[in-house]
């Protein structure tokens, strides 16, 4: 199975402000990387596939990057609604796996 | 607009069984592979099972293997996990996740299963 790893576990960052948020695979996954997003009391809304490609209705502050076992994902200028948990998930073998997140606070 | 609507979940003892159900609606239900994920304060995000469109592949996590059981009616546009042999590792949020080449793109607003005495 492969081992999802983020950090840092919370990031503190104020709005309007840039966020990067890192996710490491223990394996080699290409770009079988996606990218979740999950605010308090809702389900994960999926934002990035493909390592960086961005999903329909995903503004462009979204964007993801890497390949192999190391990715990151960046939002440019944080608005309100941006402040959350955010997951990474690899798709190349089963079963698929989870990072255990990330949390996005207001600083 | 696609929508994956959860039902069933409740508060169940341990040793008990479980059904629950997704209504899928606003796309074409039988042509999507369908997965269940479910997520614990603890342990996070966690896939479950997956079947195929036409119900003839299943597959299982470790963790649920041999109790757990997923199907579905397309006739009903309807997901189903069978629960059987509940213990209070399988308390979580269920959730209902449709699958286009392999990226989890839509979810349930999920049901939540616990297991209490």
């Amino acid at each position: 199975e492969i081992l999802m790893t983020q950090s840092p576990a919370t990031l503190s960052v104020s709005p309007g402000e840039r966020a990067t948020l890192s996710c490491r695979a223990s394996q080699n996954v290409n770009t079988y990387l996606a990218w979740y997003q999950q605010r308090p009391g809702q389900a994960p809304r999926l934002l990035i596939h493909s390592a960086s490609a961005r999903a329909t209705d995903i503004p462009a502050r979204f964007s993801g990057s890497g390949s192999g076992s190391e990715f990151t994902l960046t939002i440019g200028s944080l608005q309100s609604e941006d402040f959350a948990v955010y997951y990474c998930q690899q798709t190349i073998t089963w079963p698929y796996t989870f990072g255990q997140g990330t949390k996005l606070e207001i600083k | 607009e696609v929508q994956l609507v959860e039902s069933g979940g409740g508060l169940i003892p341990p040793g008990g069984s479980l059904r629950v159900s997704c209504v899928a609606s606003g796309f074409s239900f039988s042509t999507y592979w369908m997965h269940w994920v479910r997520q614990t304060p603890g342990k996070g995000l966690v896939w479950v099972a997956r079947i195929s469109p036409d119900g003839s592949i299943t597959t299982y996590a470790d963790s649920v293997n041999d109790r757990f059981t997923v199907s579905r009616d397309n006739a009903k546009n309807t997901l189903f996990l069978q629960m059987k042999g509940l213990g209070a590792e399988d308390t979580a949020v269920y959730y209902c996740v449709r699958d286009i080449y392999a990226t989890f793109d839509y979810w349930g607003q999920g049901t939540l299963v616990t297991v209490s005495s």
